[in-house]
């Protein structure tokens, strides 16, 4: 079964600051992608960022990017120079590129940002 | 484009009975998920659709749940006889490709809750 671990419930950074948020998958698969999702309060989920598991180059979205560790089953998610908008909750998901059409999520990180 | 619409946004209903939910996609989407999301955990796959055909249903899916999608446009949700554990919140999102490949955009849900 794939499963997606976040092993950090809560998270908080200053302003400005930089935060590591962490996940680890289970797979045997060996094609896949791999995302992070932000969800503020009361709004929908939207894509933060995407990693093919077959690029060896670390995906970046302007402040936020990503650490891949494929033999270690890692994918976590750096935000620099955090903003008051990036609180959130962030979830970690995966999908198989050759199989059925499920994102599988992680429990999710909710992250503050202190003034 | 005005995003994946879901309706309505809140539900709370008496157990035993009988409820729908509605998901509007994005025009042109032809790929249609149900999620569900409970306190403290990431969403998890109910069933998805490709135009109007239901091509896969998650286990969590039972007998008292149905979902239709006419004329490939937008999906109903339906919960028959709720019970408390139905409680959580049910997200929509839709997709032009394979939820992988292409973005996958969501709603902000319907927050169903059982009495």
């Amino acid at each position: 079964a794939q499963t997606v671990t976040q092993s950090q419930p809560e998270m908080s950074v200053q302003e400005a600051e930089t935060v590591t948020l962490s996940c680890t998958y289970d797979t045997s698969e060996s094609d896949y992608y791999l995302f992070w999702y932000k969800q503020p309060p009361s709004r929908q989920m939207i894509l933060v960022i995407r990693q093919e598991a077959y690029k060896q180059q670390n995906a970046t979205e302007n402040r936020f990017s990503v650490n891949f560790q494929k033999a270690a089953k890692s994918f976590s998610l750096k935000i620099s120079d955090s903003q008051l908008g990036d609180a959130a909750m962030y979830f970690c998901a995966y999908w198989v590129i050759f199989g059925n059409e499920k994102l599988t999520f992680g429990t999710g990180t909710r992250l503050t940002i202190i003034p | 484009d005005t995003g994946v619409s879901q309706d309505p946004r809140h539900k709370i209903t008496k157990r035993g009975q009988n409820v729908t939910f509605r998901c509007d996609p994005i025009s042109e989407h032809n790929r249609l998920y149900w999620y569900r999301q409970t306190l403290g955990q990431g969403p998890e796959f109910l069933t998805y659709f490709q135009n109007e055909a239901q091509l896969e249903k998650s286990r969590l899916l039972s007998d008292r749940f149905s979902a239709e999608r006419p004329k490939g446009s937008f999906s109903t949700l339906e919960i028959q006889r709720t019970e408390q554990g139905d409680s959580a919140m049910y997200l929509c999102a839709s997709s032009r490709g394979r939820a992988g490949n292409t973005e996958a955009f969501f709603g902000q849900g319907t927050r169903l809750t059982v009495v």
